[in-house]
């Protein structure tokens, strides 16, 4: 059973307007979440990263929230672009296993002109 | 110019055959990883290694080979016992202090 989940499956919304996308995750003992961005046909590249006593973290229009209590987390993109169009990955890790990480499936954003 | 370099891009397999995907990485990371992601699915744990000349199984190493006789490379082989092997592989190494994984631009592999 995949220990993070991310909703919607996909989203297409109009360029300019915002968007949110969800991951909640049961991985435990908790270490840090980060949000991963995958152009098609390439490699995922990290966005943001949230420790566990942090609630939000910027980068330029990309805003991640985590809310460590109900293990969940939200990305926010803020006046979407059409180079926004990709896969957002949410990504945990753990302190119990070194280096090794949950992905969940990703969310496919797609912003249309 | 610091990354993860994959090689080929793209890979076609016969039935049967084995074929090894390449990967390269500068940044001096200890530790490195391959990944097969395939649609509707997050990134599944082939193989990793965390040191020169030693590697472990991931979820999915069944089928699969490695090597790591140098820090900067980690080749893969996708043998003929891997029944299902087209997929997108993604290679990654790791800095482990910021729990950060660096990705390479991946090898998609179809079996003709």
């Amino acid at each position: 059973k995949n220990q993070v989940e991310q909703s919607p499956q996909s989203l297409i919304i109009l360029e300019g307007k915002n968007c949110t996308l969800q991951c909640n995750y049961t991985v435990s003992p908790f270490s840090n979440l980060r949000w991963y961005k995958q152009d098609t046909g390439r490699g995922p590249v990290s966005l943001t990263i949230m420790t566990f006593s942090e609630n939000t973290k910027s980068n330029g229009r990309y805003t991640a929230t985590l809310d460590a209590d109900t293990k969940q987390s939200s990305l926010h993109i803020t006046a979407s672009q059409l180079s926004d169009s990709a896969s957002y990955i949410c990504v945990v890790s753990t302190t119990d296993s070194w280096g090794k990480f949950q992905f969940g499936a990703g969310t496919q954003v797609v912003v249309t002109p | 110019d610091g990354g993860i370099t994959q090689s080929p891009k793209y890979l076609f397999r016969k039935e049967g055959q084995n074929v090894t995907l390449s990967c390269e990485q500068n940044l001096n990371h200890d530790a490195m990883y391959w990944y097969r992601q395939d649609p509707g699915q997050g990134l599944r744990l082939i193989y990793y290694s965390q040191i020169v000349n030693d590697f472990q199984k991931g979820d999915i190493a069944e089928g699969y080979s490695v090597s790591r006789e140098k820090k900067e490379s980690f080749p893969l082989t996708v043998t003929s016992a891997q029944k299902n092997p087209t997929a997108f592989y993604l290679c990654a190494s790791i800095r482990p202090e910021v729990a950060e994984a660096f990705f390479g631009q991946g090898t998609r592999l179809t079996v003709v």
